[in-house]
């Protein structure tokens, strides 16, 4: 079975400093990674996702992240953050096949000026 | 263009009570899934449909059902609501079935159960 796990439940950061948010996996087969952020009160979007190819993705927003197999990891980047992206940032893997996503259980984000 | 619509955005309802939560998929996307977000913690995949059958189910019980229309709406009932059905409860829609393609989610309908 697939599971992932966010390594942390809230990251302070300042406003322009760089952030990384954790996110480790576990599958027995090869995976389809996503970050989603949710605003509050609202619904999940979509920042970007790993379906093959290039380790390294960009997403929406300024976000990038970087597949590695051999760690099972896939870390959300942001070489310098704003009010804005204050949020929360869920981390999902996707098995080749199946119809659903695992979500892990959410790193806050909170940007401070 | 429309993105995912949920109705209603909030409601109570009473232990015992039956619920019936409703989405509407972007338009042209055939595919929906629902999940289930409970207060700090990630959302949980409950169903997914596709062309109007059911392609995949969660661990929820037999409470939790499901169906999509031929418009390709869909509707999640939960009948016997517990106090632990309090939760923001999330529709997905995506063009073909999720499998790598983007799910895009409504803002979802909260749940209260007293």
């Amino acid at each position: 079975a697939q599971s992932v796990t966010q390594l942390d439940s809230q990251v302070p950061v300042f406003e322009e400093a760089p952030v990384e948010l954790r996110c480790n996996y576990s599958s027995s087969v090869s995976v389809y990674l996503f970050w989603y952020v949710q605003y509050p009160n609202q619904g999940l979007q979509l920042l970007l996702k790993y379906l093959s190819g290039s380790t390294l993705v960009k997403g929406i927003n300024g976000f990038e992240a970087e597949f590695n197999k051999s760690q099972t990891s896939f870390h959300l980047r942001k070489p310098s953050v704003h009010i804005s992206d204050t949020a929360e940032y869920f981390c999902a893997v996707s098995e080749p096949g199946r119809r659903a996503l695992t979500f892990g259980s959410g790193t806050r984000l909170q940007v401070q000026p | 263009d429309a993105g995912v619509t949920q109705s209603p955005t909030h409601l109570i309802k009473t232990r015992g009570q039956q619920v019936t939560l409703r989405c509407s998929p972007i338009s042209g996307h055939k595919s929906v899934s629902w999940y289930q977000q409970v207060l700090g913690q990630g959302p949980q995949f409950i169903f997914q449909y596709y062309e109007k059958e059911e392609r995949g189910r969660g661990n929820f019980p037999d409470r939790f059902s499901a169906r999509q229309f031929p418009n390709y709406s869909s509707e999640l009932n939960v009948n016997a609501l517990l106090l632990g059905d309090s939760a923001l409860y999330l529709c997905a829609s995506s063009l073909e079935q999720p499998r790598g393609n983007t799910i895009y989610f409504g803002e979802g309908s909260w749940l209260t159960v007293v």
